[in-house]
């Protein structure tokens, strides 16, 4: 398996603009989980879905930024307007429901806001 | 979820075990311990978990105390590539999949 894909791994944007970061989860999870990363703030979960469906979003910051999942094998989460202070490390990660619940993480996508 | 509690920093020679230490004193019957690592800049990376056995893999084992309110992960023989975030996380399986990230333990391996 090639494990959780993120696309882009880079973006680089402008302030105003529209952003949108995409995933593939793990095939076969049911489990979808959006984190953000930065220095001041640590690694903090922003949302997540279960079988597509959004269970806790208590995470996103505010209404610019929304998260879909429209079938089993992609999420996108996107963020409009930008602002410089959206600028992290986004990680998507996947599970699958029963035994341990491991979450496999991709390799994020790195954010800059100018 | 219950908090824990790890140092900032520790250090460990490469070929020596490492030993990372967290406390959970607040933790509940149901939760599990886990263990989780960030190289830097990927993504975090599952170690192991436990509930109240010793656990072991190929990466690392992890020792609960009689109580739960401690363990620790102890990587067998460090190599420079351990080197990173260390995060040790509890959580209740069969409720909220939510994980909670603390700050960690940088872990540095040295030569």
């Amino acid at each position: 398996d090639a494990g959780v894909i993120q696309s882009p791994r880079h973006e680089v944007t402008e302030m105003g603009q529209e952003v949108t970061l995409r995933c593939k989860p793990i095939s076969g999870h049911d489990y979808l989980f959006w984190y953000r990363q930065t220095m001041m703030r640590g690694l903090e979960l922003l949302i997540y879905f279960n079988n597509n469906v959004p269970i806790d979003d208590s995470g996103m910051p505010e209404d610019r930024f929304s998260a879909k999942m429209p079938n089993a094998s992609f999420s996108n989460l996107k963020i409009q307007p930008s602002e410089p202070r959206d600028s992290a490390v986004y990680f998507c990660a996947s599970s699958l429901s029963g035994g341990s619940q491991t979450q496999y993480f991709g390799p994020g996508t790195r954010l800059l806001v100018l | 979820d219950a908090k824990t509690t790890q140092p900032t920093s520790m250090d460990c020679a490469e070929g020596r075990a490492a030993n990372l230490p967290c406390n959970h004193s607040t933790i509940s019957g149901n939760e599990y311990v886990y263990w989780y690592r960030q190289i830097h800049s990927q993504g975090p990376q599952y170690i192991i978990h436990g509930l109240k056995n010793n656990e072991t893999n190929e990466m690392a084992s992890l020792i609960i105390t009689e109580d739960r309110k401690s363990s620790t992960l102890i990587l067998p023989h460090a190599t420079l590539r351990d080197t990173a975030v260390y995060y040790c996380i509890v959580r209740v399986v069969s409720g909220s999949e939510k994980l909670v990230f603390g700050k960690g333990t940088k872990l540095t391996v040295y030569p």
